[in-house]
């Protein structure tokens, strides 16, 4: 079974400018988190999408915004892009998100970078 | 308050030697689950093992193993046998609320990277 997939793995952008992230969960998994990581705050979680409704958010200002599809792909869009939004971007998915036994399995992550 | 503490910014270990990494939570939650992954430099997360709160038994997965102690509220990883290939970040993660229908969200430490020596 194919693992979680996310696209692009790298990006560079300016200042002002917006990016989208894709992320594909792997097959039958209908829960899709996001995670950012920096160096200086570690891994925070952004929120968490299942079937096509955000269920969960962290706290993060509203140029973080993200959707999920029917077939449970995501995608997280980042409007008006800081400096301090360079990070490396984590998707994870999980058959549900209801049961305590329930394993989060993350992507490769994109690293982003604002210049 | 920290939820998930991890005390050892780094640790080094000797291949073939076994290593414990600690992890200390903290959470008024009865229901939970504790979670590791290892984050090679490439950065993807790789899901290691599971620890939930209402186990009566240590989890093990091949050369990973957990020391739960719910008393202290600790989670130690113990790696055994390290081998070159274990030099990475080790991440303690917890989600709650679990008793509630469940919540996606992990909290993450600040992780741990482990050097193993030839």
């Amino acid at each position: 079974k194919a693992g979680v997939t996310q696209t692009p793995r790298y990006l560079i952008k300016t200042r002002g400018q917006q990016v989208t992230l894709s992320c594909s969960p792997i097959s039958g998994h209908r829960s899709v988190s996001w995670y950012q990581q920096t160096p200086g705050q570690g891994l925070q979680f952004l929120f968490e999408y299942f079937s096509e409704t955000q269920r969960n958010k962290g706290n993060f200002p509203g140029r973080f915004s993200g959707r999920q599809f029917s077939n449970s792909r995501s995608e997280m869009n980042v409007s008006t892009l800081e400096l301090g939004d360079s990070a490396l971007y984590l998707c994870a998915s999980s058959l549900s998100g209801l049961s305590a036994r329930e394993t989060q399995y993350f992507g490769p992550g994109t690293r982003l970078l604002v210049l | 308050a920290q939820k998930i503490t991890q005390t050892q910014p780094g640790m080094f270990v000797q291949e073939k030697e076994a290593v414990t990494l600690d992890c200390t939570y903290d959470t008024s939650d009865p229901s939970y689950g504790l979670f590791w992954y290892k984050q090679p430099s490439s950065g993807e997360m790789i899901f290691l093992i599971y620890q939930g709160s209402y186990d009566q038994q240590n989890a093990t997965e091949g050369r990973y193993s957990l020391n739960f102690q719910k008393a202290r509220k600790s989670a130690n990883l113990v790696i055994s046998a390290s081998q070159l290939g274990d030099s990475a970040m080790y991440f303690c993660a917890m989600r709650e609320g679990l008793t509630q229908g469940g919540s996606e969200k992990l909290v993450f430490g600040k992780g741990t990277k482990l050097t193993v020596n030839p």
